[in-house]
């Protein structure tokens, strides 16, 4: 069965220090997995995505992944957080092998980013 | 280029009574998911359509169904509302079914039922 992890419910990190949300999953192939943010009363904004290739994904706002196979864990992380970075951040898997639907994403239960002055 | 617009934005409804919400996916854009979020059992995923079509169904009941227009514009009725079907619906549009295309989402239907 599909699956994603998000082990912490809430990740506290002070403004200008790095900062790592965790994220594991399980598939049963090769995994599509992206990372989502939603602030307060908003639908989910795209943050990166890792479909092959690379294994460190760049997206918006200066966030970036670590994909490692071996551990099935996507890692968002951020060189330096701002406070304007505190919001809610899903990670998300699509199993390429689940042949009933191609856009299905299986969220993880979403982990709450709080960052301090 | 606009967004995934839902509407309404925020509905109130009795127990017993049925619901419509829309969703119109950004433009060129023919699959359209749904989801439902609630506090509880988070994020879950209800439907997809592309070319009017149903192409995978979540894990909820019968009282929950969608539909696709041929413009890609989507709708979804819940039926019969419980007090638990409370949560804010979220729509998402991706250019193609390939599940390598991000999903875009909308700013959600936050739905009350009392």
């Amino acid at each position: 069965a599909q699956s994603v992890a998000q082990p912490e419910d809430q990740v506290n990190v002070a403004e200008g220090n790095p900062l790592t949300v965790k994220c594991t999953y399980s598939v049963s192939g090769n995994p599509y997995l992206f990372w989502y943010v939603q602030y307060p009363n908003r639908g989910l904004q795209f943050l990166l995505k890792y479909i092959t290739g690379d294994n460190l994904v760049k997206g918006s706002y200066g966030f970036e992944a670590e994909f490692n196979k071996s551990q099935t864990s996507f890692h968002l992380k951020k060189p330096s957080a701002l406070v304007s970075d505190s919001a809610l951040y899903f990670c998300a898997v699509r199993d390429p092998m689940f042949s009933g639907g191609y856009n299905k994403l299986i969220f993880g239960a979403g982990t709450r980013l709080a960052v301090h002055p | 280029k606009a967004g995934v617009t839902q509407t309404p934005r925020y509905l109130i409804k009795t127990r017993g009574q049925q619901v419509t919400l829309s969703c119109s996916p950004i433009s060129g854009h023919r699959s359209v998911s749904w989801y439902q979020q609630t506090p509880g059992q988070g994020l879950q995923f209800l439907f997809e359509y592309f070319s009017e079509t149903q192409r995978n169904k979540g894990n909820f009941p019968g009282r929950f169904s969608g539909r696709q227009f041929s413009n890609s514009r989507s709708e979804m009725n819940v039926s019969t509302l419980e007090l638990g079907d409370s949560a804010l619906y979220l729509c998402a549009s991706s250019l193609r079914v390939q599940g390598d295309t991000e999903a875009f989402f909308g700013q959600g239907t936050r739905l009350t039922v009392v």
